[in-house]
């Protein structure tokens, strides 16, 4: 069974960072397309950032782009993303996602977990 | 970047009546080499993540009640539930996935009348 589990969220100051971690478990990480997609509070949903499956090749949103950093470790099987430059827009439930086969987008989801910009 | 609106934002339906939401993309996301519209749905209840239900504009992921249904083509989608049951109250959403950045429809909020 896909297991997505998330940490590292919070509250940090404006300008501030935070980095986010996934640990993955239950499939086959190496071979997998991973995602970003976040959900400010009572608002819809914005995919963030992708990854190939190697980490050679990286995706962001126009939103996050020059200030977020997506980032894999094949042998711990954990993603990260790392968010500098923190603005109270980026304030959201950070939801990491797994790529289906070629033609599913998001099958798998984490549990999420809150980022707070605000002072 | 590719546009996503739903209609309606929200819908009340009665238990076992249908419910049909809408969403229309600004440009086409048909991929003609393989014939495929890349349009997917979710679902998503409080407090929990969004739930993948339909991919392909049409093809329900594994374990989905045929009660949900996709279908169109090209920038015109329609998701339809054939009878609400209790337990599909939600918010509903599409995207599209032919181009990055993927985008998302604003959402639709099913409850019950």
């Amino acid at each position: 069974e896909v297991h997505l589990l998330q940490s590292g969220g919070g509250l940090v100051q404006p300008g501030g960072s935070l980095r986010l971690s996934c640990a993955a478990s239950g499939f086959s990480f190496s071979g997998s397309v991973m995602n970003w997609v976040r959900q400010a509070p009572g608002k819809g949903l914005e995919w963030v950032s992708s990854i190939s499956e190697s980490g050679d090749t990286t995706y962001y949103a126009d939103s996050v782009k020059g200030r977020f950093t997506f980032s894999r470790d094949n042998s711990r099987n954990t993603l990260f993303l790392q968010m500098n430059s923190l603005r109270p827009e980026d304030t959201a439930i950070y939801y990491c996602t797994k790529s289906g086969t070629p033609g599913i987008p998001f099958p798998n989801w984490g549990q999420g977990t809150l980022v707070t910009v605000s002072s | 970047d590719i546009v996503m609106t739903q209609s309606p934002d929200s819908l009340a339906v009665s238990l076992g009546e249908r419910a049909t939401i809408n969403c229309k993309s600004s440009q086409s996301v048909l991929y003609s080499s393989n014939n495929k519209n890349y349009l997917a749905w979710y679902q998503q209840k409080p407090g929990q993540p969004p739930k993948l239900l339909i991919y392909w504009a049409s093809t329900r992921e594994s374990g989905v009640p045929d009660r949900f249904r996709g279908s169109g083509s090209g920038t015109d989608f329609s998701l339809t539930i054939s009878s609400l049951q209790a337990e599909d109250v939600a918010v509903y959403y599409c995207q599209q996935y032919y181009t990055i950045p993927w985008t998302f429809g604003q959402g639709t909020n099913v409850e019950f009348k």
